[in-house]
């Protein structure tokens, strides 16, 4: 299967714990993807990498979360000190750069804290 | 601050009938627009983009967008159950890349 996987797929913890979620790209891809989607919303930016780079961050993404792609290849999202709000589907995409507008998503991370 | 509305729903159509489902976006900037079909407990799946205004056709599914009025809307003819879903309309704002998404119809097709 060369589609995006994420993992894990489910994450339990307890608050004020560190989670920290993997996501692999399709292999030729070079734009890469976070979103959160929470129960009857659509998903919400949380930040893109170009390659290696961070491109754009929201505003919305405390300093708890941090974003890596250390080689352009897989990304990791980290949440330092979980909080209850934090509990929600982690998404990522990928995508070429010159074919941004087909984002093709993963199963994605669903993180319960307690 | 850049919205992207879908506000009717839950939608409940008979199999075989034409389902459509419609989308607002704030930002005239609004460049591309997206419908992503996402299943229970599902990730989404991008179904449909549209560019220009006017109507495009792929299969059962045709978006359409008008600029002007700022909506793009979704018609899928010839419903099926399996079409049953959430559909998500997402908007491209100017040359960023993120998308925008809406938060989703429920469609549901009755056999």
């Amino acid at each position: 299967d060369t589609g995006v996987s994420q993992n894990p797929r489910h994450k339990i913890t307890k608050r004020g714990q560190n989670v920290t979620f993997r996501c692999d790209p399709i292999s030729e891809h070079n734009r890469l993807y976070w979103y959160r989607q929470t129960l009857g919303q659509g998903p919400e930016f949380l930040t893109y990498f170009q390659n290696e780079a961070q491109l754009e961050k929201s505003r919305l993404l405390s300093d708890r979360f941090s974003a890596e792609r250390p080689k352009g290849s897989f990304s990791t999202l980290e949440i330092q000190r979980t909080e209850q709000g934090d509990s929600a589907m982690y998404l990522c995409a990928s995508s070429l750069s010159q074919r941004s507008y087909e984002q093709y998503f993963g199963p994605g991370t669903r993180l319960t804290v307690t | 601050q850049k919205e992207v509305e879908q506000n009717s729903g839950p939608l409940s159509v008979p199999e075989g009938a034409i389902a459509s489902l419609n989308c607002t976006y704030s930002d005239r900037g609004s460049q591309s627009f997206f419908w992503y079909r996402q299943y229970s407990g599902k990730s989404p799946e991008l179904i449909m983009f549209i560019y220009s205004n006017g109507d495009k056709e792929d299969g059962r599914f045709t978006a359409q967008l008008n600029k002007a009025s700022q909506y793009v809307s979704l018609l899928i003819r010839d419903s099926q159950p399996s079409d049953s879903a959430t559909y998500l309309c997402a908007v491209k704002f100017g040359a960023n890349s993120k998308l925008t998404f809406g938060k989703g119809i429920t469609l549901s097709v009755r056999p």
